[in-house]
């Protein structure tokens, strides 16, 4: 029962391009939303995150956008660069159940000189 | 300056042994986690652990547990191994009520490989 879902195993873009990541989740009870990226070896870095009560935030070259009628978020990166190709994973948590992190599958981003 | 760090990164033992890995954070923080990622890549919570309380997913074994001897360290220790225990292990922690109290920062993992 998978709560949070990245269907895009992966994604292919030219540098300079943006880059549009998607996430679904099921669980209406998640009330804060984060993006990590992961390169391999590693452990995933926090890159950027929203609270449910907005529906966009921006920081630098990443903006994560908020759709919770759709139970739908993205994250777009403008402009692409080689440097962000990396798994990209979405997570979210419920305050109420001790915010543990629930993870997606991850994204495969490759950015293209 | 390592914020969340983990020891070993690399471990490779036996079924039927018991193993620690450690983990150590310098941010200050009150509450700790580890995850589990699987084969497929999947990273699912483990435990959550702060001075208070320990919440644990219910789909651990208790083969597994947490032992923290201050709050700067979070060990997970792990008895019988099997199999299936093989995979990437990450700890990470948040500070509760901070100004990003729901972001939790992650150590680079160890890699547990059961023979």
């Amino acid at each position: 029962d998978q709560q949070v879902k990245q269907n895009s195993p992966s994604l292919s873009v030219q540098e300079g391009r943006i880059s549009i990541l998607n996430c679904d989740y099921t669980n209406s009870m998640f009330d804060y939303f984060l993006w990590y990226k992961k390169y391999p070896a590693e452990g995933p870095t926090f890159l950027i995150s929203i609270s449910s009560i907005k529906d966009k935030n921006e920081d630098g070259r990443f903006t994560v956008f908020l759709n919770k009628s759709a139970k739908h978020l993205s994250l777009h990166i403008v402009p692409s660069q080689p440097g962000d190709s990396a798994v990209y994973f979405c997570a979210a948590s419920d305050l109420n159940a001790g915010n543990m992190l629930t993870f997606g599958g991850g994204t495969r981003l490759m950015v293209k000189p | 300056d390592t914020a969340v760090s983990q020891t070993p990164k690399y471990l490779v033992t036996q079924m039927g042994n018991d193993k620690s890995i450690k983990c150590e954070q310098n941010l200050g923080h009150d509450t700790m986690y580890w995850y589990k990622q699987d084969s497929k890549k999947f990273l699912k919570i483990m435990f959550s652990y702060n001075n208070k309380e320990l919440i644990i997913n219910e789909t651990v074994p208790n083969r597994f547990s947490p032992k923290s001897p201050d709050k700067a360290h979070l060990n997970l220790h792990i008895n019988s191994l099997e199999l299936g225990d093989s995979a990437v292990y990450f700890c990470a922690s948040s500070q509760l009520g901070g100004a990003d109290s729901d972001t939790q920062y992650f150590g680079p993992g160890t890699r547990l490989t059961v023979l």
